[in-house]
């Protein structure tokens, strides 16, 4: 079965950092690109980064770029999101996904994780 | 940027269909995703690439995109099928991922 487990969330002060995991089973991990998506609460789906299937290639919203990072391990099967210079608005719930097709860039989304929720509060 | 632009809600009886709009500028010429997101629950795929669905979804749902506009149809809607749905393009021209606001299908 295919499945993909985020952790990392949690409770951080505004200006701090976070490193996000997603660990990868049931497929072969380097073949496929991944995304990262979040959700603020009662809110719409954003994207946030995504990266090709052997991570030389990255891509990031306006609203994260240079702020966040983006890299993978395929030896490990898991895709992280560094998340740092954290603000109010980048509290949500974050989302890895797997793309559909194998090789290339991310496009849609044929498997997601159940999240992990990223609070940035004093 | 690119933005896409959903109405916020759709209302449909049980047994009737359920048509979800997308606009975009010339969003015709790119690949739409549409993904069903219920209460509590990650999103899904329901229709990729305009409209092949994934295995397990049912025929009841289909896709089309052609000049500023796509739609997600949802036949003979059923009680199950109440949740939020999001389109989904890339943009060529800025290389982002981008999703509409999100329409939240109510079954009445």
């Amino acid at each position: 079965e295919v499945q993909l487990l985020e952790s990392g969330g949690g409770l951080v002060q505004p200006g701090g950092s976070l490193r996000l995991s997603c660990a990868a089973s049931g497929f072969t991990f380097g073949r496929y690109a991944m995304g990262w998506v979040r959700q603020t609460p009662g809110k719409g789906l954003q994207w946030v980064s995504s990266i090709n299937n052997i991570g030389d290639n990255t891509y990031y919203a306006d609203s994260v770029k240079g702020r966040f990072t983006i890299s993978r391990d395929n030896s490990m099967n898991t895709v992280f999101l560094q998340v740092d210079s954290l603000r109010v608005e980048d509290t949500a719930v974050y989302y890895c996904a797997k793309d559909l097709h194998d090789y290339g860039d991310y496009r849609v989304g044929d498997v997601w994780g159940q999240g992990t929720t990223v609070t940035v509060s004093s | 940027s690119y933005v896409l632009t959903q109405p916020p809600s759709v209302s449909v009886a049980p047994g009737e269909t359920a048509r979800i709009a997308c606009g975009g500028n010339n969003i015709g010429s790119k690949s739409v995703h549409w993904y069903q997101q219920k209460a509590g629950q990650a999103p899904a795929v329901v229709i990729y690439y305009d409209r092949d669905r994934p295995s397990g979804i049912p025929q009841r749902f289909s896709g089309s995109n052609s000049g500023n506009s796509a739609t997600l149809t949802i036949s003979r809607v059923e009680a199950g099928d109440e949740a939020d749905y999001y389109c989904q393009v890339w943009d060529r021209s800025s290389d982002h991922v981008v999703f509409g606001g999100g329409t939240k299908v109510t079954v009445l």
